[in-house]
């Protein structure tokens, strides 16, 4: 089956900052990758996704994640981080052979002023 | 019109005592997933529904939690004789999937609900 490992259960950075959260998936066939955000007190929603074609996704909020299938990798990242950037971010993963989709354990962002 | 709707948004109980927590999905969505947020240990795995198939029930953690979900919509999530480690946010997800082997649809989460089990 597959899985998804989040490296850094906590990243902290300077308003200004250059942002970085790392995802590493595991599957044997190609995946479908997604970065979730889940801001205080709010459900999770969706910050992008990549499924097939180019692998620099783009998504709300000025993140983008690149697909890099030789490190198995898919890296959230953000130039300029903000103050409203703090919350907790969730990598997923699945792909064409499987219902469910796979969380990682989630990374919280704390910006500091 | 809205997202998916989860209740009660809170819940309290006392441990040995069953529990039901319910969630309407997104109208015409035809995948339903549960979820458990615990923390520090992210979203895991419960059961997932797609239209008339069996649902995967691979993630249910023990035979005391079960779910069924009723002509295609709302789904109930039942814990029996409830323990104090099943304390967590039970979120649960619904996305549009239009056949076999679409998987790449994203899940829109309801905003769950806190079990506090004393």
């Amino acid at each position: 089956a597959q899985s998804v490992t989040q490296l850094g259960s906590h990243v902290s950075v300077s308003e200004g900052a250059l942002v970085l959260l790392r995802c590493n998936y595991s599957s044997s066939v190609p995946p479908y990758l997604f970065w979730y955000v889940q801001y205080p007190n709010q459900g999770l929603q969706l910050l992008l996704k990549y499924t097939t074609g180019a692998t620099l996704v783009k998504g709300i909020n000025g993140f983008e994640a690149e697909f890099k299938k030789s490190e198995t990798s898919f890296h959230l990242t953000k130039p300029s981080a903000h103050m409203s950037d703090a919350a907790e971010y969730f990598c997923a993963v699945s792909d064409r052979n499987n219902n469910d989709m796979r969380f990682g354990a989630g990374t919280r962002l704390t910006v500091k002023p | 019109g809205a997202g998916v709707s989860q209740s009660p948004s809170n819940k309290v109980t006392e441990k040995g005592k069953d529990v039901e927590l319910r969630c309407d999905p997104i109208s015409g969505h035809t995948a339903l997933y549960w979820y458990r947020q615990s923390l520090g240990q992210g979203l895991e795995f419960l059961i997932y529904f797609q239209g008339n198939s069996a649902p995967d029930k691979s993630g249910l953690p023990s035979d005391r939690f079960s779910a069924e979900r009723t002509g295609g919509s709302v789904s109930t999530l039942t814990i029996q004789r409830t323990q104090q480690e099943d304390s967590a946010v039970y979120l649960c997800a619904s996305s549009f999937r239009p056949r076999q082997g679409h998987y790449n649809s994203p899940l829109h989460f309801g905003n769950g609900t806190r079990l506090t089990v004393t």
